[in-house]
């Protein structure tokens, strides 16, 4: 079986500042790692994703990743927010089909 | 490339009464998914089919819902009767075979069951 935690339900950060979500997964082997935004009434896309390699994964919207096996964590990690990096933010574990975490709201303040 | 297509995007119904939602997704997909997206709350796996054949219905309250993908293309799926709880946006997706699980999401149908 695999599962997430995503443990912040919410996160407040001032516009410039840095943003660090976190990921926890449970799965047997290598998992396939995904980051996934939603944005008001829209539908979910894709930021990011780990297969293998590289334990450090570069996405769109200048958001990355970072792969530690050893604390089964995969966070996404932004140096500089903007306004428009408000939304929901789901991590997911494959590659059982995809298994979502609870999201994490992130709220932009100016 | 077309991406993953679903209607309606809206329904309001009364409870006991059905619904069903359509799902085209993108050529040459094999994996077809329907997710239930809860207001708050992550996606959560309703059932998962390879070409025409169910792969995984675990999670999907078979005493009210059903979903099917005839022909290995398109899928439906259906909710009879509805309860309140079921008010959700569903989610299709799709993946084609042999891929590294990247799955692509349709825009989803927004449930209301007043």
């Amino acid at each position: 079986a695999q599962s997430v935690t995503q443990p912040d339900i919410h996160i407040t950060v001032s516009e410039g500042a840095s943003l660090e979500l976190r990921c926890n997964y449970s799965y047997g082997a290598t998992p396939y790692l995904f980051w996934y935004v939603q944005s008001p009434g829209q539908g979910l896309q894709l930021l990011l994703k780990y297969f293998s390699g590289d334990t450090l994964v570069q996405g769109i919207k200048g958001f990355e990743a970072e792969f530690k096996r050893s604390q089964s964590s995969f966070n996404l990690r932004k140096p500089s927010v903007h306004w428009s990096d408000a939304a929901e933010y789901f991590c997911a574990v494959g590659p059982l089909g995809l298994t979502f975490g609870g999201g994490t709201r992130v709220l932009v303040k100016p | 490339e077309a991406g993953v297509a679903q209607s309606p995007r809206y329904k309001i119904i009364e409870k006991r009464q059905s619904v069903a939602f359509w799902c085209n997704p993108i050529s040459g997909h094999a994996t077809l998914y329907w997710y239930q997206q809860i207001l708050g709350q992550g996606p959560k796996l309703l059932i998962q089919f390879q070409n025409n054949g169910v792969v995984d219905d675990s999670q999907l309250p078979k005493d009210r819902f059903s979903a099917e993908r005839l022909k290995g293309v398109d899928s439906t799926l259906k909710i009879q009767p509805a309860k309140l709880e079921d008010s959700a946006v569903y989610l299709c997706a799709s993946t084609s075979s042999g891929s590294t699980g990247e799955l692509f999401f349709g825009e989803g149908s927004r449930l209301t069951v007043l």
